[in-house]
């Protein structure tokens, strides 16, 4: 399959903790990016890294790069019911073809 | 930011019948664009590049006639589904970046349920 890992695929957590989101992916890139996807809506750019980058902070979350390993996390910090959705990850190596993740379902529960 | 149109939101149609999906890129330019299917809870996979000006390039195993994919301007791609059958009914998402190697922009998705 082209698409890349992510881990977990679902995950429940409780308002006000962390949730932690890894994504894996098969070839060398040259940018990582992050989307969030509520159900049976578009996907929203959440976070852009390029190879070069080990980590991006945008608000609450943060995205680490591991190029050795090639994989990718997503932390959501003092999360929120709102932030329910699905997360994937997609990556490129250079073009503008993205292989995305397999996602991750997080519930935030109130 | 950028935005990507994607029109309708959902469409219900007849078995044997075609339907047309719109994808514009609002307030940028872009010479290509992308058209995925995605099935409920799972991932998103590519479909086709859409490239203005020339012939689309579909991904291994998505019937190019089935699936005809028109870039007429750098601000519009179409796709249109031919002869649905129910196994088409399934989410469409299009997508459409400025240049290579920076954000990708998502339409909202297109619902389609063929009956």
């Amino acid at each position: 399959s082209q698409q890349g890992e992510e881990d977990p695929q679902a995950l429940s957590i409780q308002e006000g903790e962390n949730a932690t989101m890894n994504c894996s992916y098969k070839t060398s890139i040259n940018n990582l990016q992050w989307y969030r996807q509520n159900s049976g809506r578009g996907l929203v750019h959440l976070i852009l890294i390029r190879s070069n980058e080990r980590e991006k902070h945008s608000g609450r979350l943060r995205v680490t790069l591991d190029t050795s390993k090639k994989s990718s996390s997503l932390l959501i910090t003092a999360s929120r019911a709102a932030d329910t959705a699905s997360y994937f990850c997609a990556s490129s190596s250079g073009t503008y073809k993205y292989i995305f993740g397999t996602g991750t379902r997080l519930k935030v529960l109130a | 930011g950028a935005v990507v149109s994607q029109h309708p939101s959902w469409v219900i149609c007849k078995s044997g019948t075609s339907v047309k999906i719109e994808c514009r890129s609002l307030d940028f330019q872009a010479t290509t664009m992308f058209w995925y299917r995605q099935f409920p809870k799972q991932s998103l996979m590519l479909m086709a590049t859409s490239n203005e000006g020339s012939k689309a390039t579909y991904e291994q195993g998505v019937e190019k006639d089935k699936f005809l994919i028109n870039h007429a301007s750098l601000t519009l791609s179409t796709l249109t589904v031919t002869s649905a059958h129910p196994e088409d009914s399934s989410f469409y998402i299009c997508s459409a970046s400025e240049t290579v190697g920076n954000t990708i922009y998502f339409g909202e998705g297109s619902w389609l349920t063929v009956v």
